[in-house]
């Protein structure tokens, strides 16, 4: 199994300033993906980060907003650009395990308000 | 319509009942996900299925891939499995997850 930490937790945030999210897993992964909950939706993937890599992002999800670090094989970070109030979601980075190659493990998530 | 439908959307029930969710799904899997997702936001993996039944502690997981179907139960419940339970799938060969809109349980003490 992996265990993924997020940093922040939480975190409130003014309208028109950038956060930047961080995920480490305890072991080597070749894929990572990070998505975002809405109030009261379901999660939505917002990219896969593979190592060395540029991220591939879903439809409505564009780098400039969401611009995405891999630097190494444990590591990722999510930034959330000029923020609106719309941002206000929770975060989550997951990570496939590499013996099925299914995506299985999940963050504790990162919860933004955006004021 | 979803690709993943659950259902109850909500429930609540007495401490100490059998809890039944249930997940529909429309498309080919290659597995199907169990998770927990607590208040505060974290997601706990509590199955992967691809074919049968899984148990762990008081969870059970079944799937019928002919019926495109996948129950979680929770035998004797209790307070601190009040959470919301998401369906996912894995579609064939997609490493993507498509998720259901989550089931509220409320376990009443």
């Amino acid at each position: 199994s992996a265990v993924i930490s997020q940093k922040p937790s939480r975190d409130i945030c003014q309208r028109g300033t950038s956060l930047t999210i961080q995920c480490q897993v305890d072991s080597q992964v070749t894929m990572m993906f990070w998505y975002r909950q809405q109030p009261g939706q379901s999660l939505t993937l917002i990219a896969t980060a593979n190592q060395g890599s540029e991220a591939t992002y879903e439809s409505g999800f564009v780098i400039d907003k969401f611009p995405i670090s891999r630097p190494n094989l444990t590591f990722s970070t999510l930034t959330v650009s000029n923020m609106s109030p719309e941002d206000s979601s929770i975060y989550l980075c997951s990570v496939e395990d590499l013996q099925t190659g299914i995506e299985q493990y999940f963050g504790p998530g990162t919860r933004l308000t955006v004021t | 319509k979803n690709e993943v439908e659950q259902s109850p959307q909500n429930l609540t029930a007495q401490e100490g009942e059998f809890i039944t969710i249930n997940c529909s799904y429309s498309v080919g899997i290659s597995a199907l996900h169990w998770l927990q997702q607590h208040p505060g936001g974290g997601i706990v993996s509590l199955f992967m299925l691809s074919s049968g039944k899984k148990k762990h502690g008081r969870l059970i997981a079944t799937i019928n891939i002919q019926e495109k179907h996948s129950s979680l139960h929770i035998t004797a419940s209790h307070p601190r499995d009040s959470a919301v339970y998401i369906c996912a799938v894995a579609g064939d060969g997609n490493e993507k997850l498509t998720f259901g809109t989550g089931t509220r349980l409320t376990i009443i003490p």
